[in-house]
């Protein structure tokens, strides 16, 4: 079945040091990938999407390319701030059969940033 | 207010209890989800519903049921509580008008079985 794999953390980091967090994924068909974020004491929100090969999604200076020749969806931001310490969880939309979709995550990236 | 709310934030329970954690939205949204929240093992789908009529499970759903009481409002219970029922459960939201493939979360239910 289709799965969503993502590096284990969690990543510590300066402010303004540049963050790379690795996805990759497993899926039949052409799923959508997302980032979504989660913020302590909150519940996840979505922090950018992409629906298609080659389609960068872009949100608060984050981004992430979909490559599907390398099925990878890796999130990236050129120098990160004490306010993105955060849990990062990449996913996958999973069609359900009936018509919708469920969405697949993966286990979840810790990033603390050090002033 | 938030859009989608969970009842109630926090709970702790005893072993064979049954509890219902309550989740209503706001955002008009036709489609339900319960998640479970577990370190290292990131989010489980419980059940989902896509409308009123409309329950399914998901990965995980031994030990839990659901009610869909009207397109706002989806409830989980856990019939029997068990200590590794202890987790971060969070109800979410899509919308089939919209692709229906964004996700819409509540700020979740804490639960403790003791």
């Amino acid at each position: 079945g289709n799965s969503v794999t993502q590096m284990e953390g969690p990543v510590t980091l300066s402010e303004e040091a540049f963050l790379t967090i690795n996805c990759t994924y497993t899926a039949t068909g052409y799923p959508s990938l997302f980032w979504y974020v989660q913020y302590p004491g909150e519940g996840l929100q979505l922090l950018l999407k992409a629906t298609k090969a080659d389609d960068k999604g872009s949100n608060k200076g984050f981004e992430a390319t979909y490559r599907k020749e390398t099925t990878s969806f890796h999130l990236e931001k050129g120098s990160v701030q004490v306010s993105d310490s955060a849990v990062y969880f990449c996913a996958l939309s999973d069609p359900a059969g009936t018509g919708g979709f469920k969405t697949i995550f993966g286990a979840g990236t810790r990033l603390f940033v050090k002033a | 207010d938030a859009d989608v709310t969970q009842t109630p934030r926090n709970r702790i329970t005893k072993t064979g209890k049954r509890i219902m954690l309550e989740c209503s939205q706001t955002k008009g949204h036709d489609r339900m989800y319960w998640y479970r929240q577990d370190p290292g093992l990131g989010l489980r789908l419980i059940y989902y519903s896509f409308d009123v009529k409309d329950i399914n499970k998901g990965e995980i759903s031994d030990g839990y049921s659901v009610s869909r009481q009207a397109q706002a409002k989806f409830s989980l219970s856990l019939e029997s509580a068990i200590p590794n029922q202890t987790a971060l459960y969070f109800c979410a939201t899509s919308d089939s008008s919209n692709r229906g493939d964004i996700q819409y979360f509540g700020a979740g239910t804490r639960l403790s079985v003791l």
